[in-house]
């Protein structure tokens, strides 16, 4: 089954701009996690945010979890031409089970 | 630690033929393994989830006798894509849950196998 969606599908910025990804689920969940996806790759593993939490920040990145809304945000801050991927939220929405969002594709030049 | 492989990277092989896809956890024992296929500019789809010494548990609209999964240890996952067709030419990911893992969605990729079927 497919999941909820992101957006937006596609962001193109400047080199030192914020990024700002959203994410949208449908059911309650445990928990909501991000990955990056360089093309051709496989998944890394960016954060998890919890359903008893607000905001959570790694590093140049800040994840917001809103469990009212059902939805999620990613910024990531002062972003690199390395930052070029393709990001997914993923919930467990169906248990042990992951489902991924539509993901963002974001293309940071420099 | 937590690293997931899969072999091959890339394969190309003709229509009618079979395809063998290993995933291995290389550092930690996993009794659960998923297989998830990904279409260019799409995202992951989940095709079914693998148990060790159990058969596997295939998504809705997912060919269990197509895409056949074999768990036979706790670090080796294969999937066999029977009579391959280019349609079924795709991105195929796998991930691994480690045995000690007390979270559901602990999973580690593995980096992917592109296969093109001609």
């Amino acid at each position: 089954s497919q999941q909820g969606e992101e957006d937006p599908q596609a962001l193109s910025i400047q080199e030192g701009e914020n990024a700002t990804m959203n994410c949208s689920y449908k059911t309650s969940i445990n928990n909501l996690q991000w990955y990056r996806q360089n093309s051709g790759r496989g998944l890394v593993h960016l954060i998890l945010i919890r359903s008893n939490e607000r905001e959570k920040h790694s590093g140049r990145l800040r994840v917001t979890l809103d469990t009212s809304k059902k939805s999620s945000s990613l910024l990531i801050t002062a972003s690199r031409a390395a930052d070029t991927a393709s990001y997914f939220c993923a919930t467990d929405e169906h248990g042990n089970k992951l489902v991924f969002g539509a993901g963002t594709i974001l293309r940071v030049k420099s | 630690g937590a690293v997931v492989s899969q072999h091959p990277s890339w394969v190309i092989c003709k229509s009618g033929t079979s395809v063998k896809i290993e995933c291995r956890s290389l550092d930690f024992q996993a009794t659960t393994m998923f297989w998830y296929r990904q279409f260019p500019k799409q995202s992951l789809m989940l095709m079914a989830t693998s148990n060790e010494g159990s058969k596997a548990t295939y998504e809705q609209g997912v060919e269990k006798d197509k895409f056949l999964i074999n768990h036979a240890s706790l670090t080796l996952s294969t999937l066999t894509v029977t009579s391959a067709h280019p349609e079924d030419s795709s991105f195929y990911i796998c991930s691994a849950r480690p045995y000690t893992s007390g979270s559901p969605n602990e999973q580690y990729f593995g980096p992917g196998t592109r296969l093109t079927v001609t």
